[in-house]
């Protein structure tokens, strides 16, 4: 059961413009969001998270919305940068499953130059 | 660099063989996760630790996965009687738990490959 969905397996965009990472979740019980970043061969690296009691949270370029009526979230990257080319990870948790994991199945971002 | 390590990063074993793979979790770091991931999908859970104390088994692992956290700090995955389907990127992470937070940070995986 597939509780965390990233309907988008692909996204490319252009350098300098908007990413739009969209993540949709099943599990009204999650209170905890993070976004992760993975690159061949290595391990996903936290990038930014959001709790439940808020609707939004920025970290530089990365900022991350969250919708809860509609269990939804977005991370939406500004400036888009080569550098940001990889697959992006969706994840939420809840207090009441001990904080474990669900992760979406990931888009592969790719920033044309 | 203190961030979580893996050993071994790459790992190919014959069908039926046992394996075993390690996970160095960040210092002060009380709880270890293994999560699995296959091709096209994300991390999936297995398991996790508080300190040395097992707390639950995800249903994906049957009776050949066994893990252990001896005296809290390092942590080994044991697969018994390899099948292909254990085929897989094995990655640990660990976190301060609930009292600092709830981001998580892998190590870089363990890539198996069962022939």
């Amino acid at each position: 059961d597939q509780q965390v969905k990233q309907n988008s397996p692909s996204l490319s965009v252009q350098e300098g413009r908007i990413s739009i990472l969209n993540c949709d979740y099943t599990n009204s019980m999650f209170d905890y969001f993070l976004w992760y970043k993975k690159y061949p061969a290595e391990g996903p690296t936290f990038l930014i998270s959001i709790s439940s009691i808020k609707d939004k949270n920025e970290d530089g370029r990365f900022t991350v919305f969250l919708n809860k009526s509609a269990k939804h979230l977005s991370l939406h990257i500004v400036p888009s940068q080569p550098g940001d080319s990889a697959v992006y990870f969706c994840a939420a948790s809840a207090w009441s499953n001990d904080y474990k994991l669900s992760f979406g199945a990931g888009t592969t971002v790719t920033v044309r130059a | 660099d203190t961030g979580v390590s893996q050993n071994p990063r790459h790992k190919i074993t014959k069908r039926g063989q046992n394996v075993t793979f390690r996970c160095d979790p960040i210092s002060e770091h009380n709880r270890l996760y293994w999560y699995r991931q296959t091709l096209g999908q994300g991390p999936e859970f297995l398991t996790y630790f508080q300190n040395e104390a097992q707390l639950e088994k995800s249903r994906l692992l049957s009776d050949r996965f066994s893990a252990e956290r001896p005296k809290g700090s390092f942590s080994t995955l044991e697969i018994q009687r390899t099948e292909q389907g254990d085929s897989a990127m094995y990655l640990c992470a660990s976190t301060l738990g609930l009292a600092g937070g709830n981001e998580q940070f892998f190590g870089p995986g363990t890539r198996l490959t069962v022939l």
